[in-house]
């Protein structure tokens, strides 16, 4: 079954404001999460991972953030662009079973 | 990341007829597929799961007759929806994965209208 799911099923932010995108898990023994990313018409596209051992990572424009105290993440996109719409979706890799997925936070880009 | 490609991107086709859909793995082996399918503004959803060189492992609720799954080579898998019907107009999604990669990844999915 999930053992991720999304806070927020959308979410409307201002070009160039930041956005951020929560998810929480309920499997203290995670390890590992992915975000992805969902554009209409195609399908996910990977965007950042994070590993516990961290409780940060960036990349391009986004940052994952990661508390484990509290079973949380947040994908952190910077300056949101329209290109940035979309709906974002955050995965826990479960071994060799396959990833399932929540709703998704579907983000919208105000120009 | 690992590249994946679906053929064909959209199919339209009649009620009755077959459609096969293929998903290729460009460089990286990929020992196990899953297919999905995603309905107008839901999430995904897991149709099969199948390990190369094995008979498909399907998901409550899907027709395993109806949606033949090949995975007969590490790089190749294809969906044959048979019999097609206006209900299994989806989008069909592909996701290999290696042996050695924790992470899935993802083809660009093909729209399937049966009109």
């Amino acid at each position: 079954g999930e053992n991720v799911g999304l806070h927020l099923p959308t979410l409307s932010v201002q070009e160039g404001d930041n956005s951020i995108i929560n998810c929480a898990y309920s499997n203290s023994a995670s390890d590992y999460f992915i975000w992805y990313k969902q554009e209409s018409g195609k399908g996910p596209q990977f965007i950042i991972d994070i590993r516990s051992n961290m409780d940060k990572r960036q990349g391009q424009r986004v940052t994952v953030l990661l508390n484990k105290t509290v079973k949380h993440l947040s994908l952190q996109i910077a300056a949101t662009q329209p290109g940035d719409s979309a709906v974002y979706f955050c995965a826990e890799p479960p071994g060799n079973t396959p990833l399932v997925f929540g709703k998704g936070t579907r983000l919208s880009v105000i120009a | 990341g690992a590249v994946v490609s679906q053929h064909p991107s959209r199919v339209i086709c009649k009620s009755g007829t077959s459609v096969k859909i293929e998903c290729r793995s460009l460089d990286f082996q990929a020992t196990t597929m899953f297919w999905y399918r995603q309905f107008p503004k839901q999430s995904l959803m897991l149709m099969a799961t199948s390990n190369e060189g094995s008979k498909a492992t399907y998901e409550q609720g899907v027709e395993k007759d109806k949606f033949l799954i090949n995975h007969a080579s590490l790089t190749l898998s294809t969906l044959t929806v048979t019999s097609a019907h206006p209900e299994d107009s989806s989008f069909y999604i592909c996701s290999p994965r290696g042996s050695h990669l924790d992470t899935q990844y993802f083809g660009p999915g093909t729209r399937l209208t049966v009109l």
